[in-house]
């Protein structure tokens, strides 16, 4: 069964910029989680997707935002690029069949963002 | 809200000797998950063992296990016979059974196996 992927790997942008980055999750996962992992605030939730609904959301501004799509794949976006936003993100996926349950994540290889 | 706490920035270890990675964690909940991860170089999040906290067995995986003591909020792993593959950055997680999945990461632990 193949694994999480992400695209891009890797990704350049410059400030004022906008980006989208892709996740496509184990086949069969239905829910979506993303993570920023920077060197100073380590590894962070940004938000989580299950059946094309958000479900949970961490404490980033609204420029960050995602979407999934029927067949559970998942976008996020971040609008109006920062130097801080530069960092790794990783999507993780699960199986998510129902509320209160939780289960194993299992993460994509992340995509390298640099803001210049 | 959750806070996970690893306090071993780095470790180094011989290889096929025995190592321990610390975690302690805060949360006023009675059931959630916790988790171990490496991060090698290539920096793809690889899930080493997870634990239940209604189960009182400690989980194990091959070489891989863990000391879970629910009253004092620790969850260490352990590493038997360490190989150089073993090399990576570990993190404890923290999930608690809420509506969507989130997990919380302690900053992480390097591990460097050597030989």
């Amino acid at each position: 069964k193949a694994g999480v992927t992400q695209t891009p790997r890797y990704l350049i942008k410059t400030r004022g910029q906008q980006v989208t980055l892709s996740c496509s999750p184990i086949s069969g996962h239905r829910s979506v989680s993303w993570y920023q992992q920077t060197p100073g605030q380590g590894l962070q939730f940004l938000f989580e997707y299950f059946s094309e609904t958000q479900r949970n959301k961490g404490n980033f501004p609204g420029r960050f935002s995602g979407r999934q799509f029927s067949n559970s794949r998942s976008e996020m976006n971040v609008s109006t690029l920062e130097l801080g936003d530069s960092a790794l993100y990783l999507c993780a996926s699960s199986l998510g069949p129902r509320v209160g349950s939780t289960d194993t994540q299992y993460f994509g290889p992340g995509t390298r963002l640099t803001v210049l | 809200a959750q806070t996970v706490t690893q306090s071993q920035p780095e470790m180094s270890v011989q290889e096929a000797e025995t190592v321990t990675l610390s975690c302690t964690y805060d949360t006023s909940e009675n059931n959630y998950y916790l988790f171990w991860y490496k991060q090698p170089p290539s920096r793809q999040m690889i899930l080493v063992i997870r634990q239940e906290a209604y189960k009182q067995q400690n989980a194990t995986e091959n070489r891989f296990s863990v000391n879970f003591q629910k009253a004092a909020k620790s969850f260490s792993l352990k590493i038997s016979d360490s190989q150089l593959g073993d090399t990576a950055m570990y993190f404890c997680a923290f999930m608690k059974l809420e509506y969507g999945n989130k997990l919380v990461f302690g900053a992480g632990t390097i591990l460097r196996v050597k030989s």
